[in-house]
């Protein structure tokens, strides 16, 4: 089944412990994102990669770190998470930038830093 | 940095009636997508528009990219239950590479 996957799907951490929320795809995409969706904020792009080693920044890409080692993995790295970053984060892909093309979204990871 | 904004950030409808949300960008877009997001789900696509003044239509829903593509809107007739979510537009800007998520328009259908 077509899909990305993102893991752990629910966290709570503490102020200044590193984590890393993984994500999958299985499609072949060349695009992945990452999103952090806030009330009434819609969702705001944190990094996207375009390809393998490629990444960049988005609207709100402070205190996040992203890699792209191979094609269908894109982690989002939290150095040392703060209380403002507690947000709900998406990964998506799409096949080439979604300016071209649909993007498809994984379940989502509820994160609260505490 | 380009902004999108939706109005209203809420709707409450009866069952049968219909909803409108705009879409708004500070920047020109190339092109605009549509999603919507049940509770407690993902964003869904649901349509892409590319051509000024375009119009498309699904059943019930019915989209419009505005002249100028700085703005968009959704549109659907005779709400269901199965129409409760959050609504929201999309589209490339910054560098090309990037894209921008509006605020998004929550429906509720109330039976």
């Amino acid at each position: 089944e077509a899909q990305v996957t993102q893991n752990p799907r629910y966290l709570i951490t503490v102020t200044g412990k590193k984590l890393t929320v993984t994500c999958s795809q299985n499609m072949n995409h060349e695009y992945m994102s990452w999103y952090r969706q806030d009330p009434g904020l819609g969702l705001r792009q944190i990094y996207y990669s375009m390809n393998v080693e490629v990444t960049d920044k988005g609207d709100v890409p402070e205190g996040y770190k992203v890699s792209r080692k191979e094609k269908r993995n894109f982690p989002l790295i939290l150095e040392s998470p703060s209380p403002n970053q507690t947000s709900l984060y998406f990964c998506a892909s799409s096949p080439r930038h979604p300016y071209q093309e649909t993007q498809y979204f994984g379940p989502g990871t509820r994160l609260l830093v505490l | 940095g380009q902004q999108v904004m939706q109005i209203p950030q809420y709707q409450h409808v009866q069952e049968g009636e219909d909803f409108t949300t705009y879409c708004n960008s500070s920047t020109t877009l190339s092109n605009i997508q549509w999603y919507k997001q049940r509770p407690g789900g993902h964003p869904v696509f649901l349509i892409q528009l590319v051509k000024s003044g375009e119009v498309k239509k699904q059943k019930r829903l019915t989209f419009q990219f505005g002249e100028a593509k700085k703005n968009s809107s959704l549109h659907i007739t005779a709400t269901q239950t199965t129409d409760v979510g959050t609504y929201f537009c999309a589209g490339p800007g910054g560098t090309g590479n990037q894209f921008y998520f509006g605020t998004g328009t929550s429906l509720t259908v109330i039976p």
